[in-house]
This record gives C-alpha cells, structure tokens and sequence, in this order.
C-alpha cells in the first residue's frame, strides 16, 4: 500500500477556495487515489476518485500530475459545513488488494 | 441501491461484559465487508475485513473477534471488554473484485458509539 502524506490541518474562510495536497511518491502504476470526507460522530464519505489528470464531479476536483507522486483535492467556496477531516487514499486491486488503511487526514476548519 | 445498517447504535457496558455488534448490507451479493474502531479525537483504526463468508483478515490482535456468518451479514465481538474498547464502531461495506472499476470504494454505516464503564 502506497504511503501518503498530507497536512495535519488547514484553516479556511468562507467562501474561499481550499486545496489540499497528499504525497505519495511511491505510488504503483494501477493504483487509484481517492479522498473521503468524515465529519464528527459518522464515517467517512466517498468524495472523488481519480488515476490521472483531472477529475470533478458536483462537490469536488481532484487534480493529479503526470507523475502522479502528488495530488490536490480542491473545494471550490467552501463552507461552515466543510468543517470535516479529509482523508487521501493511494491502492487499487493489485497492491493490497481490498485491505483499507486510512491514515491521519488533513482537519479543515472552516471560519465565519 | 445498496444500504447498510449497523446497531445499536449507542452502548454503554460494564468492564468485563461482553459484546456483539451487528451490521448488515442490501441490495448487493458478496461485499468486501468492513469493521473500524475510531477512539476519541484519533484516527479510523482498521479492526478486520472480509472478502467472503468464511474469510476474515485481523489487522489488530487483542480480545475483539469477527464473524460473518451470512453474504452479508458481518459481527464484531467480544468475550470481555476492557476500558480501551471505547470507541466509535463503523462497519462499511465495498464491490468485490470482479465488478470494480477502479480502486476500492468504501460505504460506512452510522457507526456503534460503544462506552466501556
């Protein structure tokens, strides 16, 4: 399972664009990235997944070098109710198979 | 569309009790099956997972032990809790292999908020 490396926590005002970056320099070549969302007292949320380039669905954008050792998970105006812990993932089907792990997370605290 | 529900929700058990958390997912056949612990203020600890009936991977070795006993049907257990048990419980479901496109995509229940007296 790829390592990654992300923020601890970022603050944010409403409003504002917030990207954050996870590492992952030893990703292999059939590996994905995704990112989830966990807000207090539930579990984590599916928010994006991506293999290269650019993905975006309705709440987010997942950016990915041609690299793709990095990636940046961008919220575009976020809100109070951004206020969450972001997780990023690095795995596919051929390195650790379903094992799961997540890691830290980054806190986004989201400010009036 | 696929559900899942895990219970009860809330817990509250005395040191030495023991314990039984069930969780269940519709709608799909043969789910990836997920069982975590998240401590207070910490991050998700992976507890075990399942690929199948009859297959379940330990990733922590302590007193706490899983069952599936059902496609999908997935059991966390306990003979004797200790104190370090509280937490918050989540079980969570994926597609198995064969219709994945992609990585693995978790879906987490409402989680068990289990408090060890």
């Amino acid at each position: 399972l790829a390592k990654t490396t992300q923020p601890i926590s970022m603050d944010s005002y409403e409003g504002q664009e917030v990207n954050i970056t996870c590492s992952h320099n030893n990703i292999a070549t059939n590996d994905y990235i995704t990112w989830y969302q966990q807000f207090p007292s539930q579990g984590p949320r599916f928010i994006i997944q991506g293999y290269k380039t650019k993905v975006t669905n309705e709440v987010a954008s997942l950016f990915i070098p041609a690299d793709r050792k990095s990636s940046t998970l961008s919220l575009p105006r976020v809100s109070l109710s951004d206020t969450a812990v972001y997780y990023c993932l690095v795995g596919g089907p051929n390195t650790g198979g379903f094992k799961t792990i997540f890691g830290a997370g980054t806190r986004l605290f989201v400010k009036a | 569309s696929q559900t899942i529900h895990q219970w009860p929700a809330t817990l509250v058990q005395p040191v030495g009790s023991p314990l039984s958390l069930e969780c269940t997912v519709e709608g799909t056949s043969n789910p990836n099956l997920y069982w975590y612990r998240q401590a207070a203020g910490r991050g998700l600890q992976l507890l075990f997972y399942s690929v199948g009936i009859g297959q379940i991977s330990s990733e922590v070795p302590q007193n706490l032990s899983a069952s599936r006993p059902q496609d999908r049907q997935f059991i966390l257990s306990s003979k004797k809790l200790l104190l370090s048990d509280s937490g918050f419980y989540l079980c969570a479901w994926s597609l198995p292999r064969a219709v994945i496109s992609g990585a693995n995509v978790l879906t987490f229940g409402a989680g068990s908020r289990l408090t060890v007296l």
